[in-house]
């Protein structure tokens, strides 16, 4: 079945500081992908939607310059938390669309990033 | 605008028992229903979805749902439960049409009792 990688599980950040969260389909191309931010015992959060190659669309409220989504590629998107601050701590998992027509319902989910900023 | 209602922020129930997980949805046109469970520090794993067809749909794991349009719901079952299914239960909704983003319910948490 379509897997999607999400690398790290875990990071710990110095406030001010920069993070990276990477989110790989495996074995598909995903056209569209998804972020979401989960806080402690809440839904999901819906940040931005990427679709490859173009610039991201992100919910109200998101901050765009603070959060970077790339999706440059139909295997590859990426969130860059941007002078992160302890606020930012959360648990971030991506999802993809998958393109094919036989499966053009689904969605799959990383496994998700737990960030905790100091 | 589409929304998913989960009345039950948690579930409990005896192992081998049966369990209902509610969930009620609005969406304009005919919805796509999706099930997910999480279980700790995890990404989402999908259990089943309802797309057209028959309204009873057989996922992972023993679920089930049942679509009823006429009460807009959708719940979650499973008839004999185990220790093991205690988790984090979401349901989700997105209209037809494109590669449209799902919008989830706040969440029901199963804790099945040995």
């Amino acid at each position: 079945g379509a897997v999607v990688s999400q690398h790290p599980s875990r990071v710990i950040c110095k406030s001010g500081t920069s993070v990276k969260i990477e989110c790989r389909s495996l074995d598909f191309q995903a056209t569209t992908m998804f972020w979401y931010r989960q806080f402690p015992k809440q839904s999901l959060m819906l940040m931005a939607t990427s679709n490859e190659g173009s610039k991201a669309t992100y919910e109200q409220g998101v901050e765009k310059d603070k959060f970077l989504i790339n999706h440059a590629s139909l295997t590859l998107s990426t969130l860059t938390v941007t002078s992160a601050h302890p606020e930012d701590s959360s648990f971030y998992i991506c999802s993809a669309s998958i393109a094919s027509d036989r499966e053009y319902y689904g969605y799959t989910f990383g496994s998700g990033t737990r960030l905790t900023v100091v | 605008a589409q929304s998913v209602a989960q009345p039950e922020d948690q579930v409990n129930v005896a192992e081998g028992n049966p369990l209902t997980v509610k969930c009620t949805y609005s969406v304009s046109g005919n919805p796509y229903l999706f099930w997910y469970v999480q279980y700790p520090n995890r990404g989402l794993q999908f259990l089943l979805k309802y797309i057209t067809g028959d309204n009873l749909v057989k996922g992972s794991y023993g679920f089930e749902a049942e679509f009823n349009k006429s009460q807009t719901s959708f719940h979650l079952k499973k008839p004999s439960a185990l220790v093991s299914d205690s988790a984090l239960y979401f349901c989700a909704v997105r209209p037809t049409g494109g590669f449209q983003k799902l919008v989830f319910g706040t969440g029901t948490r199963l804790l099945v009792s040995p």
